[in-house]
């Protein structure tokens, strides 16, 4: 596509559920990245693929997220047994050898 | 491993006066400088980038970065701002490899006051 899309753009979940978000880069782009804003917390790197492996996934908070990519291409970010500091924009990225990073416009993932 | 600074967290300014972001950067590893625009309740837009060449960039809408490799620093500049220019901005870098990952400065809000 002409954009990274990602889905949805606005997630309400109870504490305690599962969520998956979803990213869909722009085609011909290799790498992917998630990463996570929130307030006072700025922009964090959660996990970095290439192709469909990940050799960095330094970022990610704990054990309860996780993440794949499938065909080199869309990616799921899954967030197990959701908590409220999980609370926060969830961005994805997508990038061509690293010299211009597109964002798509996130997921609002709100934990009540 | 790289690290960015951005040293100021809030810049206030009057519309029309000249301003200056500006950022640090730490790594080991050759890297390149990106400079990321966020509109209140809308996604990271890519503001100009410093890949090779020229260590003077510019935006589309009068912003100038310039990349000073002794001082490790990319600061961005515009010398007269707009009401619409209020935002917050993000300085990043990356190794320069096509595997590297983006690394954020904390952000700057420009507040540009009429």
């Amino acid at each position: 596509g002409a954009g990274v899309s990602q889905s949805p753009s606005n997630k309400v979940t109870e504490k305690g559920k599962d969520v998956e978000l979803r990213c869909d880069p722009i085609s011909g782009h290799t790498a992917l990245y998630w990463y996570r804003q929130s307030l006072g917390q700025g922009l964090e790197f959660l996990i970095y693929f290439q192709g469909n492996s990940a050799p960095d996934k330094s970022g990610l908070p704990s054990d309860r997220f996780s993440a794949e990519r499938t065909g080199g291409s869309v990616s799921t970010l899954t967030i197990q047994r959701t908590q409220q500091e999980d609370s926060a924009v969830y961005l994805c990225a997508s990038s061509y050898r690293g010299q211009g990073y597109t964002f798509g416009s996130g997921t609002r993932l709100t934990v009540v | 491993a790289q690290s960015v600074t951005q040293l100021d967290s809030q810049v206030p300014v009057f519309e029309e006066a000249p301003v200056e972001l500006r950022c640090n950067y730490s790594s080991s590893v050759s890297v390149y400088l990106f400079w990321y625009v966020q509109y209140p309740n809308q996604g990271l837009q890519l503001l100009l980038k410093y890949l090779s060449g020229s260590t003077l960039v510019e935006s589309i809408n009068g912003f100038e970065a310039e990349f000073n490799k002794s001082q490790t620093s990319f600061h961005l500049r515009k010398p007269s701002v707009h009401i619409s220019d209020t935002a917050e901005y993000f300085c990043a870098v990356s190794p320069q490899s096509n595997t590297g990952k983006l690394i954020f400065g904390q952000g700057t809000t420009l507040q540009v006051k009429p």
